[in-house]
């Protein structure tokens, strides 16, 4: 079965201070990953994801992943947060292959300070 | 195009009603999916759609029916609601094959609460 961790149900950084938001996933066999992140009162919108291609990902709005097989992590970043990139975040992991079952971390709301 | 549309947006049902949560895409994408959000769970899928026809379910599917009768819209029906289906339902879909089956489009939402 697969699983997503999420480290923190909060973060807290300030404006132009560096974004590192963590997930760690189980998988028994190579996996694809994704973040998603929802504003207030919205669906959710792919950030970016990770399909055994490179394995640094880059995403909209200036956001980055990693994905490190010997760490089983897949941590999202960005260098310099802003007032917008206030909202959740969802990590989640599916298997290779047709319909995409997504299995979600529980989240991380990005909270952005002046 | 309108992407994937939800309606309503918010609903309260009383225990043991029925109703129908609409969700409807204008993409022509094959796969659609319905997924629940709960507090400090992330979002589980209830059933899903490999296309009109052909549903099957997801984690979570008790108390829950669906059908797919045409590409457009995929429906999920709660027959005898329950104060444990209150929950925010999100209706997703994509294209079928890679890659594009990677990038799922999601709904704006339907917040419903059971008393």
């Amino acid at each position: 079965a697969q699983s997503v961790t999420q480290l923190g149900s909060h973060v807290s950084v300030s404006e132009g201070a560096l974004v590192l938001l963590r997930c760690n996933y189980s998988s028994s066999v190579p996996p694809y990953l994704f973040w998603y992140v929802q504003y207030p009162n919205q669906g959710l919108q792919l950030l970016l994801k990770y399909t055994s291609a490179a394995t640094l990902v880059k995403g909209i709005n200036g956001f980055e992943a990693e994905f490190k097989k010997s760490e089983t992590s897949f941590h999202l970043t960005k260098p310099s947060a802003h007032m917008s990139d206030a909202a959740e975040y969802f990590c989640a992991v599916s298997q290779p292959g047709g319909f995409q079952k997504l299995v979600f971390g529980t989240g991380t709301r990005l909270l952005v300070s002046p | 195009n309108a992407g994937v549309t939800q309606t309503p947006k918010f609903q309260v049902l009383k225990t043991g009603q029925s109703m129908t949560l609409q969700c409807a895409q204008d993409m022509n994408h094959e796969y659609m999916s319905w997924y629940r959000q709960d507090p400090g769970m992330g979002l589980r899928l209830i059933h899903y759609s490999v296309g009109a026809g052909i549903t099957d379910q997801g984690e979570v599917p008790n108390g829950y029916n669906v059908s797919r009768s045409t590409t457009e819209d995929f429906p999920l029906r709660l027959l005898s609601a329950a104060p444990s289906q209150t929950s925010v339902y999100f209706c997703a879909s994509s294209y079928k094959g890679f890659p594009l089956s990677y990038e799922q489009y999601f709904g704006p939402g339907t917040r419903l609460t059971v008393t």
